[in-house]
Protein backbone atom coordinates (compact mmCIF):
# COMPACT_ATOMS: atom_id res chain seq x y z
CA UNK A 1 0.00 0.00 0.00
CA UNK A 2 1.07 3.83 -0.76
CA UNK A 3 1.43 5.96 2.13
CA UNK A 4 3.36 8.14 4.34
CA UNK A 5 5.08 6.59 7.62
CA UNK A 6 6.26 8.43 10.47
CA UNK A 7 8.71 7.55 13.08
CA UNK A 8 8.68 7.17 16.06
CA UNK A 9 5.35 7.85 17.47
CA UNK A 10 6.17 9.39 20.42
CA UNK A 11 10.10 11.22 21.16
CA UNK A 12 10.81 12.41 23.69
CA UNK A 13 13.42 15.13 23.93
CA UNK A 14 16.33 16.48 26.80
CA UNK A 15 16.99 20.14 27.98
CA UNK A 16 19.63 21.43 25.28
CA UNK A 17 19.48 17.98 22.83
CA UNK A 18 18.55 17.84 19.19
CA UNK A 19 16.25 15.47 17.92
CA UNK A 20 15.54 13.66 14.32
CA UNK A 21 11.74 12.91 12.92
CA UNK A 22 11.25 10.54 10.05
CA UNK A 23 9.21 11.20 7.32
CA UNK A 24 9.15 8.54 4.35
CA UNK A 25 6.85 8.57 1.94
CA UNK A 26 6.01 5.63 -1.37
CA UNK A 27 3.66 8.00 -3.40
CA UNK A 28 6.33 9.24 -5.91
CA UNK A 29 5.08 12.65 -5.06
CA UNK A 30 7.58 15.52 -5.78
CA UNK A 31 6.74 18.01 -2.90
CA UNK A 32 7.10 17.13 0.49
CA UNK A 33 6.07 19.07 4.19
CA UNK A 34 6.60 19.54 7.56
CA UNK A 35 3.68 21.03 10.14
CA UNK A 36 3.39 21.31 13.45
CA UNK A 37 -0.14 21.35 15.12
CA UNK A 38 -0.98 22.44 18.70
CA UNK A 39 -4.23 22.87 20.35
CA UNK A 40 -6.48 25.33 19.13
CA UNK A 41 -3.84 26.77 16.52
CA UNK A 42 -4.92 24.58 13.25
CA UNK A 43 -1.62 23.51 11.61
CA UNK A 44 1.44 25.87 10.93
CA UNK A 45 3.76 24.75 8.57
CA UNK A 46 7.66 24.52 9.33
CA UNK A 47 9.36 23.77 5.92
CA UNK A 48 8.20 22.21 2.71
CA UNK A 49 10.39 20.92 -0.51
CA UNK A 50 8.53 21.03 -4.01
CA UNK A 51 12.04 18.93 -5.39
CA UNK A 52 14.93 16.68 -4.28
CA UNK A 53 17.56 18.84 -2.78
CA UNK A 54 15.77 21.51 -2.34
CA UNK A 55 13.59 23.39 0.26
CA UNK A 56 12.00 26.13 1.84
CA UNK A 57 11.30 28.01 5.35
CA UNK A 58 7.66 28.30 6.32
CA UNK A 59 5.94 30.46 8.73
CA UNK A 60 7.82 29.00 11.61
CA UNK A 61 11.35 27.76 10.55
CA UNK A 62 13.16 29.17 13.74
CA UNK A 63 14.72 26.47 15.78
CA UNK A 64 14.41 23.64 12.83
CA UNK A 65 16.10 21.88 10.08
CA UNK A 66 15.49 19.80 7.49
CA UNK A 67 17.07 18.08 4.05
CA UNK A 68 16.46 16.26 1.08
CA UNK A 69 18.60 14.19 -0.27
CA UNK A 70 15.68 11.37 -1.30
CA UNK A 71 12.74 11.86 -2.94
CA UNK A 72 11.05 9.65 -0.75
CA UNK A 73 12.36 11.13 2.53
CA UNK A 74 12.03 14.56 4.30
CA UNK A 75 13.59 14.08 8.19
CA UNK A 76 13.06 17.26 10.43
CA UNK A 77 15.25 17.72 13.29
CA UNK A 78 14.12 20.08 16.14
CA UNK A 79 17.00 21.67 17.20
CA UNK A 80 17.90 23.16 20.83
CA UNK A 81 17.92 26.28 19.67
CA UNK A 82 13.66 25.64 19.49
CA UNK A 83 12.64 26.44 22.91
CA UNK A 84 9.11 24.96 22.88
CA UNK A 85 9.27 21.91 21.12
CA UNK A 86 6.21 19.69 22.73
CA UNK A 87 3.53 19.48 19.95
CA UNK A 88 2.22 16.59 17.37
CA UNK A 89 4.10 16.97 13.98
CA UNK A 90 3.06 16.06 10.86
CA UNK A 91 4.44 15.43 7.76
CA UNK A 92 2.62 15.63 4.20
CA UNK A 93 3.11 14.64 0.18
CA UNK A 94 1.80 15.82 -2.37
CA UNK A 95 2.28 15.99 -6.48
CA UNK A 96 2.88 18.08 -8.99
CA UNK A 97 5.64 20.14 -7.28
CA UNK A 98 2.86 20.82 -4.59
CA UNK A 99 1.26 23.08 -7.21
CA UNK A 100 -2.30 24.87 -6.20
CA UNK A 101 -4.96 22.97 -5.90
CA UNK A 102 -2.83 19.77 -5.51
CA UNK A 103 -4.31 17.56 -2.60
CA UNK A 104 -1.78 16.45 0.29
CA UNK A 105 -1.17 13.23 2.01
CA UNK A 106 -0.79 13.08 5.81
CA UNK A 107 1.12 11.27 7.79
CA UNK A 108 -0.02 9.31 11.11
CA UNK A 109 1.93 12.06 12.72
CA UNK A 110 4.92 11.89 15.76
CA UNK A 111 4.22 13.19 19.44
CA UNK A 112 7.38 15.35 20.62
CA UNK A 113 7.41 15.76 24.45
CA UNK A 114 9.90 17.65 26.61
CA UNK A 115 11.50 16.02 29.53
CA UNK B 1 -2.12 36.43 2.42
CA UNK B 2 -4.70 34.14 3.22
CA UNK B 3 -6.45 33.40 6.23
CA UNK B 4 -9.29 31.08 7.13
CA UNK B 5 -11.33 31.36 10.33
CA UNK B 6 -13.46 28.73 11.41
CA UNK B 7 -15.99 30.31 13.68
CA UNK B 8 -16.90 27.41 16.08
CA UNK B 9 -13.78 25.86 18.11
CA UNK B 10 -16.64 22.86 19.27
CA UNK B 11 -19.59 21.59 17.69
CA UNK B 12 -21.79 18.78 20.16
CA UNK B 13 -24.31 17.69 18.01
CA UNK B 14 -26.79 14.46 18.61
CA UNK B 15 -26.42 11.62 16.59
CA UNK B 16 -29.12 11.58 13.25
CA UNK B 17 -29.09 15.90 13.53
CA UNK B 18 -27.83 17.73 10.92
CA UNK B 19 -24.62 20.08 11.64
CA UNK B 20 -22.82 22.44 9.68
CA UNK B 21 -19.31 23.53 10.81
CA UNK B 22 -18.87 27.14 9.58
CA UNK B 23 -15.36 28.63 7.35
CA UNK B 24 -15.02 31.96 6.35
CA UNK B 25 -11.46 32.71 4.43
CA UNK B 26 -10.09 36.07 3.44
CA UNK B 27 -7.72 36.13 0.52
CA UNK B 28 -6.98 39.14 -2.41
CA UNK B 29 -7.12 36.30 -5.11
CA UNK B 30 -8.87 33.35 -5.88
CA UNK B 31 -8.56 30.39 -4.08
CA UNK B 32 -9.12 26.82 -4.17
CA UNK B 33 -11.14 25.13 -0.64
CA UNK B 34 -10.66 22.10 1.81
CA UNK B 35 -11.84 20.15 3.79
CA UNK B 36 -9.89 18.36 6.27
CA UNK B 37 -10.55 15.52 8.85
CA UNK B 38 -8.43 14.29 11.90
CA UNK B 39 -9.52 11.31 14.10
CA UNK B 40 -8.12 10.70 17.12
CA UNK B 41 -4.20 11.01 17.34
CA UNK B 42 -3.76 10.61 13.94
CA UNK B 43 -2.86 12.60 10.51
CA UNK B 44 -5.67 14.44 8.48
CA UNK B 45 -7.77 13.55 5.68
CA UNK B 46 -9.11 14.96 2.82
CA UNK B 47 -13.08 15.11 3.25
CA UNK B 48 -13.64 17.14 0.16
CA UNK B 49 -12.38 20.23 -2.14
CA UNK B 50 -13.72 22.71 -4.80
CA UNK B 51 -11.00 23.62 -7.81
CA UNK B 52 -13.49 24.87 -9.85
CA UNK B 53 -17.36 24.16 -11.50
CA UNK B 54 -20.05 23.47 -9.42
CA UNK B 55 -20.45 25.33 -5.95
CA UNK B 56 -21.79 22.49 -4.10
CA UNK B 57 -19.00 19.57 -3.78
CA UNK B 58 -19.50 16.18 -1.73
CA UNK B 59 -17.57 13.40 -0.52
CA UNK B 60 -18.36 9.82 -0.04
CA UNK B 61 -19.13 9.63 3.45
CA UNK B 62 -22.69 11.94 3.28
CA UNK B 63 -21.11 15.47 3.80
CA UNK B 64 -21.06 18.57 1.46
CA UNK B 65 -19.77 21.91 1.09
CA UNK B 66 -20.84 24.77 -0.82
CA UNK B 67 -18.40 27.38 -2.02
CA UNK B 68 -20.01 31.02 -1.45
CA UNK B 69 -18.13 33.82 -3.36
CA UNK B 70 -19.49 36.77 -2.35
CA UNK B 71 -20.08 35.76 1.28
CA UNK B 72 -15.92 34.26 1.39
CA UNK B 73 -17.45 31.24 2.94
CA UNK B 74 -17.33 26.96 2.02
CA UNK B 75 -18.92 25.80 5.06
CA UNK B 76 -19.27 22.15 5.78
CA UNK B 77 -22.93 20.09 6.33
CA UNK B 78 -24.12 16.81 6.44
CA UNK B 79 -27.95 16.08 7.27
CA UNK B 80 -27.59 13.19 9.36
CA UNK B 81 -24.39 12.47 11.59
CA UNK B 82 -23.43 9.43 13.33
CA UNK B 83 -21.04 8.67 16.28
CA UNK B 84 -17.95 7.56 14.34
CA UNK B 85 -18.31 11.27 12.78
CA UNK B 86 -16.66 12.37 16.08
CA UNK B 87 -13.67 14.26 15.10
CA UNK B 88 -11.73 17.38 14.73
CA UNK B 89 -12.33 19.16 11.05
CA UNK B 90 -10.43 21.72 9.03
CA UNK B 91 -10.95 24.40 6.60
CA UNK B 92 -7.79 25.18 4.47
CA UNK B 93 -7.37 27.42 1.93
CA UNK B 94 -4.95 27.50 -1.43
CA UNK B 95 -4.53 30.47 -3.52
CA UNK B 96 -4.70 29.94 -7.47
CA UNK B 97 -1.26 29.78 -8.30
CA UNK B 98 -1.56 27.59 -11.43
CA UNK B 99 1.51 25.33 -11.75
CA UNK B 100 3.28 27.21 -8.91
CA UNK B 101 3.54 26.25 -5.36
CA UNK B 102 -0.11 26.70 -3.39
CA UNK B 103 1.00 26.99 0.35
CA UNK B 104 -2.39 25.66 2.20
CA UNK B 105 -3.62 27.76 5.14
CA UNK B 106 -5.39 26.12 8.13
CA UNK B 107 -7.96 27.23 10.59
CA UNK B 108 -7.86 26.84 13.93
CA UNK B 109 -10.07 23.54 13.60
CA UNK B 110 -13.91 22.59 14.67
CA UNK B 111 -14.03 19.67 17.08
CA UNK B 112 -17.39 17.82 16.19
CA UNK B 113 -18.47 15.61 18.89
CA UNK B 114 -21.27 13.25 18.64
CA UNK B 115 -23.39 12.02 21.54
CA UNK B 116 -25.76 8.94 21.54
Amino acid sequence: DGGITQSPKYLFRKEGQNVTLSCEQNLNHDAMYWYRQDPGQGLRLIYYSQIVNDFQKGDIAEGYSVSREKKESFPLTVTSAQKNPTAFYLCASSNMQGASGETQYFGPGTRLLVL
Amino acid sequence: AQSVTQLDSQVPVFEEAPVELRCNYSSSVSVYLFWYVQYPNQGLQLLLKYLSGSTLVESINGFEAEFNKSQTSFHLRKPSVHISDTAEYFCAVSDFGGTSYGKLTFGQGTILTVHP
